[in-house]
């Protein structure tokens, strides 16, 4: 199976604070990436799929990069309601794999 | 409003058997592929298993591979996750989850755009 490993585990902001996550493949997925955000209790929503395209909705604060194994998400000027564990999620192929989660703390 | 519920999450002893049921509802439930994710307490998200439109292609995550079975009936908008000889590490949140296809360059990529709110199955 595909590893997928974030950093950092967790990161302390401050509002307005332009925040980066990384996220590593083991093998190369392409642009076959999905991001995903959790608040404590609720189940995840969809941030950006195909590493860079937002899904419906999502504030334009949110951006995606990267391709092969290299992968970021950035948070352009952090907002309260940005706190929230954030997941990236393989889609090349199967099992699908998550990285393990990145905790954004304000 | 599009929408996932699932149900059938409880207390199980280990070696024991649970099945869990999601219902849909506000969306064609028969043209999309559907998934199951589980977190365990305190951790991160885990893909259990998916399954096609009309139920003939599964794939499962190696730990749950020959315990657990994934299926769905169309006709009542319902997806399911029968899971058997459970173990204390299948302790977890069960959500389903719709897995959206999106075509972008030629491309066709997947994403999980609806989820359930999500049940719980401890195993103890």
């Amino acid at each position: 199976a595909i590893q997928m490993t974030q950093s950092p585990s967790s990161l302390s902001a401050s509002v307005g604070d332009r925040v980066t996550i990384t996220c590593r493949a083991s093998q190369g997925i392409r642009n076959e990436l999905a991001w995903y955000w959790q608040k404590p209790g609720k189940a995840p929503k969809l941030l950006i799929y195909a590493a860079s395209i937002l899904q419906s909705g999502v504030p334009s604060r949110f951006s995606g990069s990267g391709s092969g194994t290299d992968f970021t998400l950035t948070i352009s000027s952090l907002q309260p309601e940005d706190f929230a564990t954030y997941f990236c999620l393989q889609d090349y192929n199967y099992p699908r794999t998550f990285g393990q989660g990145t905790k954004v703390e304000i | 409003e599009v929408q996932l519920v699932e149900s059938g999450g409880g207390l199980v002893q280990p070696g024991g058997s649970l099945r869990l049921s999601c219902a849909a509802s506000e969306f064609t439930f028969s043209t999309y592929w559907m998934t199951w994710v589980r977190q365990a307490p305190g951790k991160g998200l885990e893909w259990v298993a998916n399954i096609n439109q009309d139920g003939s292609n599964r794939h499962y995550v190696d730990s749950v591979q020959g315990r657990f079975t994934i299926s769905r009936d169309n006709g009542r908008n319902s997806l399911y996750l029968q899971m058997s000889s459970l173990r204390a590490e299948d302790t977890a949140v069960y959500y389903c989850a719709r897995d959206h296809t999106y075509y972008n360059s030629n491309v066709y990529y997947d994403a999980f755009d609806i989820w359930g709110q999500g049940t719980t199955v401890t195993v103890s």
